[in-house]
């Protein structure tokens, strides 16, 4: 079955910058979505479409592509930032959905 | 405002049977493809079914085909999941979850609160 990879931490200091990567066959060929999720709470789209911002999400998040990685980068991180990450995307059919295992991302 | 209400969940033996329910309300339920996703305790999400629009397409993953289904009431503004033959594996957090189609492509863009599935003896 398809995969998303993903580190499963990433830990930075507060304005310094995060970046978490996702790797995946497919995703050359597939958009990539990120959800911040923290403890208790449903998760919420941060990144569509490889790179573009839903409305009310702040601009220090950002995210970009290159062959079959995808990378969320949040930059100047804030204490508030502190949650895990997911990437999602789907297989080249495009029929099945898939997760990345999950980043925890630790404001230091 | 969008809103998406889960019920249904609870305590079942395994082999045992539980259907959710999704309440949605604040947009045109109709013209969405709908999903579910559980995210077991401690673990990370996994997505488990869409199904589109009018109900004529509806897909899953491997681990339960055949033993859930996926299901609306466009009249109701409602999505089900019925979940048969459950295993111990299958506990989790139950979310509905809103489906935006950019370019065959799909993504989640509101979830519900989610509501919890304990599947044990």
């Amino acid at each position: 079955s398809y995969e998303l990879t993903q580190p499963p931490s990433v830990s930075v200091s507060p304005g310094q910058t995060a970046r978490i990567t996702c790797s995946g066959d497919a995703l050359p060929k597939q958009y990539a979505y990120w959800y911040q999720q923290k403890p208790g709470q449903a998760p919420v789209l941060v990144i569509y479409k490889d790179s573009e911002r839903p409305s009310g999400i702040p601009e220090r998040f950002s995210g970009s592509s290159s062959g079959t990685t995808v990378t969320l980068t949040i930059s100047g991180v804030q204490a508030e930032d502190e949650a895990d990450y997911y990437c999602q995307s789907a297989d080249s059919s495009g029929t099945t959905l898939v997760f990345g295992g999950g980043t925890k991302l630790t404001v230091l | 405002e969008v809103q998406l209400v889960e019920s249904g969940g609870g305590l079942v033996q395994p082999g045992g049977s539980l259907r959710l329910s999704c309440a949605a309300s604040g947009f045109t339920f109709s013209s969405y493809w709908m999903s579910w996703v559980r995210q077991a305790p401690g673990k990370g999400l996994e997505w488990v079914a869409n199904i589109k629009q009018d109900g004529s397409e509806k897909y899953y993953v491997d681990s339960v085909k055949g033993r859930f289904t996926i299901s609306r009431d466009n009249a109701k503004n409602s999505l089900y999941l019925q979940m048969n033959s459950l295993r111990a594996e299958d506990t989790a957090v139950y979310y509905c979850a809103r489906v935006l189609e950019l370019l065959s492509s799909y993504y989640f863009d509101y979830w519900g609160q989610g509501t919890l599935v304990t599947v044990s003896s």
